[in-house]
């Protein structure tokens, strides 16, 4: 399954809201998760199946969606929300998306 | 809190094998399932695959055929093989555990792995 993320890159300001979308290339149902990796990092789980929250995520970020098409929304952008956003599926094997920049 | 620490050499030869293990403290490796993750320079993640204690493994497509994972309980530890690496295998390699839920929600800092003569 490819996931296509987009935009690749996102420029914002503080205070702004983020959207940013995963589309499928066939169903993953509610499998599809959200990281953020910042530079020299490991990737941080933020949502899972969709839209379910990780431990310790700010209620900033938020994920729907369902079958082929997803988005994971940050209410109100941080400083320290500059980062690589990868969308990841595990209805069939295991594969991520190319990624989303957001710069701040 | 889990940590884990990758560890192996960073430099590898075309057509060998690369071998990387990864350190787990603060849960047990007889718990949920355990994984390898890479991400060439500047690109993206790749899942490699996973392995559970009881020694299933569940591989990338893409990669089966020169991947084997294991793990050794007495240690604690998991570890990779990949054979007959090209510069195409050069990548940060993470190991991460995949929890009860099924996703990745704990990594290790990555190792970056050069495959180079």
């Amino acid at each position: 399954i490819v996931l296509t993320q987009s935009p690749v890159t996102l420029s914002l300001s503080p205070g702004e809201r983020a959207t940013l979308s995963c589309r499928a290339s066939q169903s993953v149902g509610s499998y599809l998760g959200w990281y953020q990796q910042k530079p020299g990092q490991p990737p941080r789980l933020l949502i899972y199946d969709a839209s379910n929250r990780a431990t310790g995520i700010p209620a900033r970020f938020s994920g729907s969606g369902s079958g082929t098409d997803f988005t994971l929304t940050i209410s109100s952008l941080e400083p320290e929300d500059s980062a690589v956003y990868y969308c990841q599926q595990r209805a069939t094997a295991l594969t991520f998306g190319g990624g989303t920049k957001v710069e701040i | 809190q889990v940590q884990l620490q990758e560890s192996g050499p960073g430099l590898v030869k075309p057509s060998e094998t690369l071998s990387l293990t990864c350190t787990v403290s603060g849960a047990s490796i007889r718990s949920d399932y355990w994984s390898w993750i890479r991400q060439p320079p500047g690109k993206g993640l790749e899942w490699v695959g996973y392995v559970y204690h009881s020694g299933s493994t569940n591989y990338n497509p893409s990669l089966r055929g020169r991947v084997t994972m294991s793990v050794d309980m007495s240690k604690n530890q998991f570890s990779l093989k990949l054979s007959s690496v090209t510069a195409a295998d050069t990548a940060v390699y993470y190991c991460a555990r995949r929890n009860s839920n099924s996703w990745f929600d704990s990594w290790g800092q990555g190792t970056q792995v050069t495959v180079s003569s």
